[in-house]
């Protein structure tokens, strides 16, 4: 069945430091992907979310690329704050059959030290 | 836009019985998701609605029950608490069957003694 890899557990980092967040997928076609912030006592929040090869999702500064060869969407920062610190997801909108639900990966948890 | 509402945001329970948790929105959304967070295991599908009265079992459904009686809610029973049992409940909604992006409540947070 569908999945994602998000390789990271654990990301820790100063201010203004450049963020990569690795995500890879395993699916047929063209997934829609999305990136998720969960904050600490909160459900998970929409970022943003690609749909079709070499597309650029974005917003608050983070931002990922479809890559439909590699089968990536790393979610990517280039000056992170404090105020990041975080659980970021990564998920495909699996459609199989008549199925429609997201696909999560584990997780990363984002540390920030002023 | 919209909210989701959760309640409980906490819930104590005991060993063997049943709980309810609730979710309310008003983004007038006709799909609806409860998810289950457990530390190390991310986010697992328990139940969808694709609209009112529509019931669709997840990945998780096993020991628990749900019911949309209403476009804007959708609640969730523990049929039986596992003892030592730890879960956050995650609401979502998107606008449609069609429609990917899911919305999250802020979560009900289960500890069972």
């Amino acid at each position: 069945g569908d999945s994602v890899t998000q390789t990271e557990g654990q990301v820790a980092l100063s201010e203004e430091d450049f963020l990569t967040i690795h995500c890879n997928y395993s699916a047929s076609g063209y997934p829609a992907l999305f990136w998720y912030v969960q904050y600490p006592g909160e459900g998970p929040q929409f970022l943003f979310r690609a749909s079709r090869d070499k597309e650029k999702g974005s917003s608050r500064g983070f931002e990922a690329t479809y890559n439909k060869e590699t089968t990536s969407f790393h979610l990517q920062k280039a000056s992170v704050q404090e105020s990041d610190s975080a659980v970021y997801y990564c998920a495909l909108g699996d459609r199989t059959g008549n199925t429609r639900k997201l696909i999560f990966g584990l997780g990363t948890t984002l540390q920030v030290q002023p | 836009g919209g909210i989701i509402t959760q309640t409980p945001k906490f819930l104590i329970g005991q060993e063997g019985q049943k709980l309810t948790l609730k979710c309310q929105q008003n983004f007038n959304h006709d799909t609806m998701y409860w998810y289950r967070q457990d530390s190390g295991k991310g986010l697992r599908l328990i139940y969808y609605s694709i609209t009112e009265n529509d019931l669709q079992k997840g990945d998780l459904s096993e020991g628990y029950d749900a019911s949309r009686e209403k476009k804007s809610s959708f609640s969730l029973t523990v049929t039986s608490a596992q003892k030592n049992e730890m879960a956050v409940f995650l609401c979502a909604s998107s606008i449609d069957w069609g429609g990917d992006t899911q919305y999250f409540g802020p979560g009900t947070r289960l500890l069972v003694l």
